[in-house]
């Protein structure tokens, strides 16, 4: 079965440091996958999106790298805001089943002042 | 990118009746999507809806209970039908636009059925 499994669960962390979130997949044939981010109330926002040739993908703050041999996936986030209070969501698309994406229950992430 | 909006925003509605959620997006879309977000989980996907003909229905949905219409390339609707608290949920609304592949989400339709 494709699954998604995303670590930790939960984070707090403190205004200014960095972190990182972690996806592992087990979906395969892998075509690419997404990091969104999901603030309470809202949709997902899509954050960075790799194919299996890329092993990197930075959108200011946020920084993902791919290991497509290992089937795993890191969020960074540097320097932290407030406002990246949220859930992180690892997104795989398999598109041998007809564009399937498998979605990871989230990282709910908190930043402290 | 892709403007995707939804109404309503939120409701509350009591057992047996049926909701309409409607979805907008700003620009043509071939495929969209219907998914569900029960509290604390992650998203599930109910169906995907192709304009001009019948939408396709993930294993433990049904088309008799979450009836879903695409009349144009813009909009679409999804009824959740004789809805039990077991419906309780934020539904969302999404598409697949421009050429990075990107999926683009409304802001979500949070259901609360007492």
């Amino acid at each position: 079965k494709n699954q998604v499994e995303q670590s930790p669960q939960s984070l707090i962390i403190l205004e200014g440091k960095n972190c990182t979130l972690q996806c592992n997949y087990t979906v395969s044939p892998f075509s690419n996958l997404r990091w969104y981010k999901q603030d309470t109330g809202r949709g997902p926002v899509s954050l960075t999106i790799m194919t299996f040739s890329e092993n990197t993908k930075s959108n200011g703050r946020y920084t993902a790298t791919l290991d497509a041999d290992t089937k795993q996936s890191s969020l960074h986030i540097t320097a932290s805001q407030l406002s990246d209070s949220a859930s992180y969501i690892c997104v795989v698309n398999n598109y041998n089943a007809g564009n399937m994406l498998t979605f990871g229950g989230g990282t709910r992430l908190m930043v402290k002042p | 990118s892709a403007v995707i909006s939804q109404k309503p925003s939120r409701d509350i509605c009591q057992r047996g009746t049926s909701l309409t959620i409607q979805c907008q997006v700003d620009s043509q879309v071939t495929m969209m999507f219907w998914y569900r977000q029960q509290p604390g989980q992650s998203l599930t996907l109910i169906a995907t809806a192709n304009q001009g003909s019948e939408a396709t229905y993930e294993s433990g949905f049904v088309i008799d209970k979450f009836p879903i219409s695409r009349p144009n390339l813009t909009f679409s609707t999804l009824t959740v039908s004789n809805m039990s608290p077991e419906d309780s949920s934020i539904y969302l609304c999404s598409v697949e636009a421009g050429n990075t592949d990107t999926q683009y989400f409304g802001p979500g339709t949070r259901l609360t059925v007492l």
